[in-house]
């Protein structure tokens, strides 16, 4: 994928869903990921989902993969001051070069208390 | 849970001095990374590592740059010469197998003055 997007900015109040979109660009990814950034911190791994897969839920987050749309989303139900982050989605640069990550640009969420 | 740890957190350096970035991989995985974040920017790919030479690399990755596995555990990044532009936040990261998720560590932020 040459390009992966992301809007740059949510806020939530504490206790709501927290949506987190992202389009990518290579419909043959293998894998798509999730990455969280905290102030001064690393790149955590969140979650990831497989490409033939629709669907993934592991306690409070919810990946959804729209293939047709190369669209990608991150819920966080009941969102929590801990989750305030950068959040990157990141997909393969292509299916040869699985190793090679594109990053989106990250989303900054905000959770209000 | 076993991460990738990174030395030091922070580097500052004069223009035309070389640097060498420290990463300690996770014990059982066999790929190595570095990507690299300008401030503002993306986090960009650098190169992979593999069975002890470089199994791709991007753009960025040119004469300046190498790496290193030096014994069975450090993966490093070195950095001849460096520029003002160099400045950034570098990424080590490591995978089990080449298609696996990626760790990342906390990152070094570099400063090149």
């Amino acid at each position: 994928g040459e390009d992966v997007e992301q809007s740059l900015f949510l806020s939530v109040r504490e206790g709501d869903s927290s949506v987190i979109n992202c389009t990518y660009t290579d419909s043959s990814s293998t894998y798509l990921y999730w990455y969280k950034q905290e102030p001064g911190a690393g790149l955590q791994l969140l979650t990831y989902i497989f490409s033939n897969m629709d669907m993934k839920q592991d306690q409070r987050l919810t990946v959804l993969l729209n293939k047709k749309d190369k669209h990608l989303s991150l819920r966080i139900a009941d969102t929590q001051t801990g989750d305030s982050a950068i959040y990157f989605c990141a997909e393969p640069q292509s299916p040869g070069s699985a190793r090679q990550l594109t990053f989106g640009s990250g989303t900054q969420l905000t959770v209000l208390p | 849970e076993p991460e990738v740890t990174q030395t030091p957190s922070h580097q500052v350096t004069q223009m035309g001095q070389e640097v060498i970035l420290r990463c300690v991989p996770i014990s059982n995985h066999l790929y190595f990374y570095w990507y690299r974040q300008i401030l503002g920017q993306k986090v960009e790919f650098l190169v992979s590592f593999y069975n002890n030479e470089i199994s791709e690399k991007s753009e960025i990755f040119d004469d300046q740059f190498s790496v290193e596995r030096p014994d069975g555990s450090n993966f490093t990044l070195k950095i001849r010469s460096t520029k003002l532009e160099d400045s950034a936040m570098y990424f080590c990261a490591s995978s089990e197998i080449g298609d696996s998720p990626l760790h990342f560590g906390n990152g070094t932020r570099l400063t090149v003055t």
